[in-house]
């Protein structure tokens, strides 16, 4: 299994531009979590789903961000229009069910 | 929901000595308690972990303890060696909704 699989893994945008982030679970996890860290603020969970289904999105900083989740093996995470405060690593993470969850390599998101 | 704290936020140590570190979490109802190593520009990995029903587990120089009542968890790495150095995050799990605690920057001196 080639583990949890993000792109991009680096991304440069423009302010106002619209991002979107992608992610393949390990195959056969049910559940898939969405992670932002920055230095100031650490690792935090924006969403995460259960079969498939956003279970709590309390984490999902401002309506600018959204995430879906159309089938076991393929989740994104939009952020439309960016800025600059954006700018952070992205890490999505998978597990099965309540169990250990593996992360992706992250996408390095710049706004400028 | 659930808040994560860890202590200390830095930890320096000789070669061959033990680290610890701490965390307490807020919701009784958390039941997995995972540690992750996060080297620089790496992904987090996990290390170790414990469920509620154990109170210790330990995998070679690495143990956690697990303190229900007082809501607490702790990692111990024995005879440290440099490549122990890292960031390391714990983490408390609520049915599906981990949460992390902002991590400690773990150094080993040679």
């Amino acid at each position: 299994d080639a583990g949890v699989i993000q792109s991009p893994r680096h991304e440069v945008t423009e302010m106002g531009q619209e991002v979107t982030l992608r992610c393949k679970p390990i195959s056969g996890h049910n559940s898939l979590f969405w992670y932002r860290q920055t230095m100031m603020r650490g690792l935090e969970l924006l969403i995460y789903f259960n079969n498939n289904v956003p279970i709590d999105d309390s984490g999902m900083p401002e309506d600018r961000f959204s995430a879906k989740m159309p089938n076991a093996s393929f989740s994104t995470l939009k952020i439309q229009p960016s800025e600059p405060r954006d700018s952070a690593v992205y890490f999505c993470a998978s597990s099965l069910g309540e169990g250990r969850a593996f992360f992706g390599q992250g996408t390095r998101l710049t706004v400028v | 929901g659930e808040n994560v704290e860890q202590h200390p936020s830095t930890l320096s140590v000789q070669e061959g000595d033990s680290a610890v570190i701490k965390c307490t979490y807020s919701d009784s109802a958390s039941n997995y308690f995972p540690w992750y190593k996060q080297e620089l520009g790496k992904r987090p990995q996990l290390i170790i972990d414990i469920r509620s029903n154990v109170g210790e587990k330990k995998d070679q120089r690495i143990a956690v303890t697990l303190n229900k009542t007082a809501k607490h968890f702790s990692l111990h790495i024995t005879e440290t060696q440099p490549e122990d150095s890292a960031v390391y995050f714990c983490a408390a799990t609520v049915f599906h909704d981990m949460r992390f605690g902002a991590g400690t920057r773990l150094t080993v001196k040679p």
